[in-house]
């Protein structure tokens, strides 16, 4: 596998559930993201992992959790979630986070319908 | 406030047809703009970098522009295979930490190229 991948591809799951969205790069890179895009509206950041340190939370609400076990790896833990929490979920990585030289590569994202 | 603003929000061509995308920028600071390209049910790839006014970048039909306030990405004569949405993101200048080196996305360009 190379770049970012990302499992699952496509998820349903009901506001009462818990489950997780898997991301991996395969890029040797230092900082990951991750990004929710929903119709008509721009990428919005949701919490930024630079060496395994969570350096972000844009005011993402907690049904959302994250967890960067190590930097290949990044998981979005979800439970008791909404119908508006529906959308694609991107993970991105770059080989650091403060340069435009560190180019953001996506994965191809999860998408998420909440029921 | 930093803000991304892309226009228009949809372009129809015809294949041959040149035309241009543009991303209006107001920012604080700016590190570097960035256009990528998205498909349908696809994570954003990575298209170009630019980092100061005049610079102009090039791969195959696409050209980016940069000036003071906006970006123009122009497409000469376009094949149907070009067809996608088109996001432009600025990174911006912070003097404290946290969201240095973050993104700020437009809503993006969708372009469809007919035959």
């Amino acid at each position: 596998e190379t770049g970012v991948t990302q499992t699952p591809r496509h998820l349903v799951m009901g506001m009462t559930n818990k489950k997780s969205l898997k991301c991996e790069q395969h890029l040797g890179h230092n900082a990951m993201y991750w990004y929710k895009q929903s119709a008509k509206k721009p990428l919005e950041l949701m919490f930024v992992y630079s060496l395994e340190e969570r350096v972000e939370n844009n005011s993402v609400p907690s049904r959302f959790s994250p967890e960067c076990p190590n930097s290949s790896h990044l998981f979005l833990h979800l439970h008791t979630l909404q119908p508006e929490d529906s959308a694609l979920y991107l993970c991105a990585s770059s080989p650091r986070r403060t340069s435009p030289s560190d180019t953001q590569y996506f994965g191809p994202g999860t998408r998420l319908t909440v029921l | 406030e930093d803000q991304v603003t892309q226009s228009p929000e949809a372009l129809r061509l015809q294949e041959g047809e040149s035309s241009s995308l543009n991303c209006s920028y107001t920012v604080s600071g700016l590190r570097g703009l960035f256009w990528y390209r998205q498909d349908p049910g696809k994570g954003p790839e990575f298209l170009f970098t630019l980092y100061s006014a005049g610079e102009e970048k090039e791969k195959e039909r696409l050209k980016a522009t940069l000036t003071k306030k906006e970006s123009f990405l122009h497409i000469t004569a376009p094949k149907p295979e070009d067809s996608a949405t088109y996001l432009c993101a600025v990174q911006v200048l912070k003097n404290y930490g946290g969201s240095q080196g973050n993104l700020i996305f437009g809503k993006g360009t969708k372009l469809s190229v007919k035959p």
